[in-house]
């Protein structure tokens, strides 16, 4: 079945650090591949996205390139901030086929997440 | 804000009880998914509704169950409560069912049981 595996945690870090948090995955098919961040009290926010091979997703400063040979999804940041300290999530979604009511449905597929640290 | 809430936030229940949690979708959103997420863990699939009918399932016991609303509301139902059923439960309101839809997220309810 289709897993996501993410660098162990916690990473801690000082401002204006360069951050990469690794990520791959396991898929039958064809997935589309996201970064989710979750502050603290506070539901999944979508970070970025990419949904083909060679996109890169970018959104506030954090990017990730969908490489499909090493099947990873790295997300790097050149600059970290305080504001950042958040867990961040890794997750895939695949085409799941038609359920009983004749529609497609998708689900996202989390990695375990990893708890980043910044100090000032 | 995602304009997902949900509720209650915070919720103790005891093994073997029953338990109902409530998501209001996002206006204009048709399709409700709910997750489990185990302290530590990332959240896992329990099932998704689309127009007031069950669309996908993931690896969750038949006590969980479902329902969604006219207004697309969604409530997750939880029967004979277990020891490891305590965890954040997640719900996700989309525009559609389809893989690629965007998820808003509501700041779960945690239920921790006893």
């Amino acid at each position: 079945g289709d897993s996501v595996t993410q660098m162990e945690g916690p990473v801690t870090l000082s401002e204006e650090a360069f951050l990469t948090i690794n990520c791959t995955y396991t898929a039958t098919g064809y997935p589309s591949l996201f970064w989710y961040v979750q502050y603290p009290g506070e539901g999944l926010q979508l970070l970025l996205k990419a949904t083909k091979a060679d996109d890169k997703g970018s959104n506030k400063g954090f990017e990730a390139t969908y490489r499909k040979e090493t099947t990873s999804f790295h997300l790097e940041k050149g600059s970290v901030q305080v504001s950042d300290s958040a867990v961040y999530f890794c997750a895939l979604s695949c085409y799941r086929g038609e359920y009983a009511g004749g529609t497609s449905y998708g689900k996202l597929t989390f990695g375990q997440g990893t708890i980043l640290t910044v100090h000032p | 804000e995602t304009g997902v809430t949900q509720s209650p936030t915070h919720l103790i229940k005891t093994r073997g009880q029953q338990v109902t949690l409530r998501c209001s979708s996002q206006s204009g959103h048709n399709t409700v998914s709910w997750y489990q997420q185990a302290l530590g863990q990332g959240p896992q699939f329990i099932f998704q509704y689309y127009r007031e009918e069950e669309n996908g399932r993931g690896n969750f016991p038949p006590r969980f169950s479902g329902l969604q609303f006219p207004n697309y509301s969604s409530e997750l139902n939880v029967n004979a409560l277990e020891l490891d059923d305590s965890a954040l439960y997640l719900c996700a309101s989309s525009l559609g069912p389809a893989t690629n839809e965007k998820l808003f997220f509501g700041s779960g309810t945690q239920l921790s049981v006893l």
